[in-house]
């Protein structure tokens, strides 16, 4: 099956600072999605973005889909982006998500 | 927001008893999805379902059972709860499954099994 690997791990920043996500995945997708788990546990749906770029506010995303990675964009970040990133795929007409192990994110004010 | 509630939201069970988590949705989306989350595991598929009495099993599926009757509901069973069925499980819903639509998941459960 899809293998699905973000990257970094772990990420520990000052309030304000920005940083790139990573999610690289091993075939073509034609649905990938990025979540964000806040330290509540809620999952909660960042964008959609089987290809191309999209921006909300100060998060921004960008898919590009032939060679096979995904980049999460956060500026000028703040406490409540803390969690984890979880990066998901579908590919080849499948109905299950693939999830990468996720990007622990801890902003420290 | 999606429309998906869980229940019991939280829930301590003694290790034998069985255990069933409910997973509702408002949405009439097609698939539906039961998670599990453990440290060091990230999300792991149980079970899902593609329509009304279609279910199929995911990759932690022993000890597991589920049924969807009804669009709007795919109900998780324990038969006789482990303490290694403690976790924190997510049922998600998807309108389509094929490449495109979104997932969105409910608010999820924990579960203790003493």
């Amino acid at each position: 099956g899809i293998q699905v690997e973000q990257s970094p791990p772990d990420l520990i920043l000052q309030e304000g600072a920005n940083s790139t996500l990573r999610c690289n995945f091993s075939d073509s997708v034609n649905n990938l999605q990025w979540f964000h788990q806040n330290p509540w546990g809620q999952l909660i749906n960042l964008f959609y973005i089987p290809s191309g770029t999209k921006q909300n506010g100060r998060l921004s995303a960008t898919t590009v889909a032939t060679e096979r990675y995904s980049l999460l964009y956060i500026s000028s970040s703040q406490t409540t982006d803390s969690g984890v990133y979880f990066c998901a795929v579908r590919s080849g007409g499948s109905y299950i998500p693939t999830f990468g192990r996720g990007t622990s994110l801890i902003v420290h004010p | 927001d999606a429309g998906i509630t869980q229940s019991p939201r939280h829930k301590v069970t003694e290790t034998g008893t069985p255990v069933t988590l409910r997973c509702h949705q408002t949405e009439n989306h097609r698939y539906m999805y039961w998670y599990r989350q453990d440290p060091g595991h990230g999300l792991r598929l149980i079970h899902y379902s593609y329509g009304v009495k279609d279910t199929d099993k995911g990759e932690v599926s022993d000890g597991y059972s589920v049924s969807r009757s009804k669009t709007e509901d795919f109900l998780l069973t324990l038969e006789s709860a482990t303490s290694s069925q403690t976790s924190v499980y997510f049922c998600a819903i998807s309108e389509s499954g094929f490449n495109t639509g979104e997932l969105f998941f409910g608010e999820g459960s924990r579960l203790t099994v003493l």
